[in-house]
């Protein structure tokens, strides 16, 4: 079963904040973050393995809550660059992937 | 820089042909995975192979075969394509361990008409 994302979309203005959430109904091993712009590949932003780890990458953040089996993304002062679809993975026997979270950031 | 080159970005075929789908990685990765992306419904995984000769059913199987002779190339297979197989088709590859990110190609447009 997909993991399941909320919101299903976003919209921004330059410099607001937004958080993704990532929510699966199994026990997980990792959670992965990617982003898709539009005609382009996914590309990778970051892994979280269980053991409750937070990581960051510049003004993007990620946590990941292994009892919950839930994981967050974090876009802090957003950019235009981070416009997208930002999808998450979760990875047990097998890396299946959420239906998306379309974020756009407007000037 | 990982390169993973899918064959065709667009492709055009009747129902009934039987459709290969072909992917090339040139890193030496294990790990390969195919997944069709729809809108409104993500990223859904049809089969994955973690070694040569090797491979697994994804979430999606139905109406897809695999082969990973090579390490480095993973072929779908359409035995005989339906209209509702018309997607995008993506594929992706990582090394082991299975901490590591995957490298998605640029993807194969297919229309079965």
């Amino acid at each position: 079963q997909q993991p399941v994302q909320s919101p299903q979309a976003v919209i921004l203005r330059e410099g607001e904040d937004a958080v993704i959430n990532c929510s699966s109904s199994k026990a997980l091993y990792s959670v992965h973050w990617y982003r898709q712009k539009h005609g382009e590949a996914p590309v990778f932003l970051m892994i979280l393995l269980k053991g409750g780890e937070q990581k960051g990458h510049d003004k993007i953040s990620a946590s990941f809550n292994e009892k919950k089996q839930q994981s967050s993304l974090y876009l802090t002062a957003s950019q235009l660059s981070y416009s997208g679809t930002y999808f998450c993975g979760t990875e047990r026997d097998k890396l299946i992937f959420g239906t998306g979270t379309r974020l756009q950031v407007f000037p | 820089d990982v390169k993973v080159t899918q064959s065709s970005r667009y492709l055009v075929k009747r129902t009934g042909e039987k459709v290969f789908l072909e992917c090339v990685q040139d890193m030496d990765h294990e790990n390969m995975f195919w997944y069709r992306q729809d809108p409104g419904l993500g990223l859904r995984l049809i089969y994955f192979s973690y070694d040569v000769k090797m491979k697994e059913k994804g979430d999606i199987p139905e109406g897809y075969s695999v082969s990973r002779e090579k390490k480095e190339r993973f072929s779908l297979i359409l035995e005989s394509a339906s209209t509702n197989q018309t997607s995008m088709y993506l594929c992706a590859s990582r090394s082991q361990p299975n901490n590591s990110p995957l490298h998605f190609g640029n993807g194969t447009r297919l229309t079965v008409t």
